[in-house]
């Protein structure tokens, strides 16, 4: 079945510093992938996707291109802020199963 | 609403309870998601609905859990005899059609159910 792989967090970092969370997925076929983040107290929030291999989907300063041959997308940013501290989850759509399929998360602490 | 509305947000059971949770969807929105998550763990598949339709329910945990969405919109998730294992939050999403590549799908900001 669907299946999605991301780095375990916490991942700490001091502000300003370039952030890789790792996000590799298994799925037949063409999925589309997402990165979601949740703020604390608050609901899931799309970051960005991408629907094809190749894609590149930016959002915010965050990045993340869609690698057939290594079945991965890994988000990044260059230079983090404190207000992304929060949760990442990667994720993928297969429209024969119309649903999303999550990782576990990654939290992200950014330190002042 | 301008966003997908979930209640209660907070709700303490006690084992044995019956509970129900309500999600109100973006207006006209087609497809409704519901989805629950364990503390530290990503969102795990409940049920999927495509208007009234109940398409998907081949992620609801067991004959205790049970969800309807009647007339298309308003959506409820019901847990007969809660256990202590159902303790988790319960997302509620909806899209304007499938989600997908074709369409966002948005996420309420749960319901948080515990057990004792």
């Amino acid at each position: 079945g669907n299946s999605v792989t991301q780095m375990e967090g916490p991942v700490t970092l001091s502000e300003e510093a370039f952030l890789t969370i790792n996000c590799t997925y298994t799925a037949t076929g063409y999925p589309s992938l997402f990165w979601y983040v949740q703020y604390p107290g608050e609901g899931l929030q799309l970051l960005l996707k991408a629907t094809k291999a190749d894609d590149k989907g930016s959002n915010k300063g965050f990045e993340a291109t869609y690698r057939k041959e290594t079945t991965s997308f890994h988000l990044e940013k260059g230079s983090v802020q404190v207000s992304d501290s929060a949760v990442y989850f990667c994720a993928l759509w297969k429209s024969s199963g119309d649903k999303l399929t999550f990782g576990t998360g990654t939290r992200l602490a950014v330190r002042p | 609403g301008a966003g997908v509305s979930q209640s209660p947000r907070y709700k303490v059971a006690k084992r044995g309870q019956d509970v129900a949770l309500r999600c109100d969807p973006i207006s006209g929105h087609v497809s409704l998601f519901w989805y629950q998550q364990a503390l530290g763990q990503g969102p795990e598949f409940l049920t999927y609905f495509q208007n009234e339709a109940q398409l998907d329910k081949s992620g609801l945990p067991s004959d205790r859990f049970f969800a309807e969405r009647p007339e298309g919109s308003v959506s409820t998730l019901k847990i007969q005899r809660t256990q202590q294992e159902d303790s988790a939050v319960y997302l509620c999403a909806s899209s304007a059609t499938g989600g997908g590549s074709g369409n966002t799908i948005y996420f309420g900001e749960g319901s948080w159910l515990t057990v004792v």
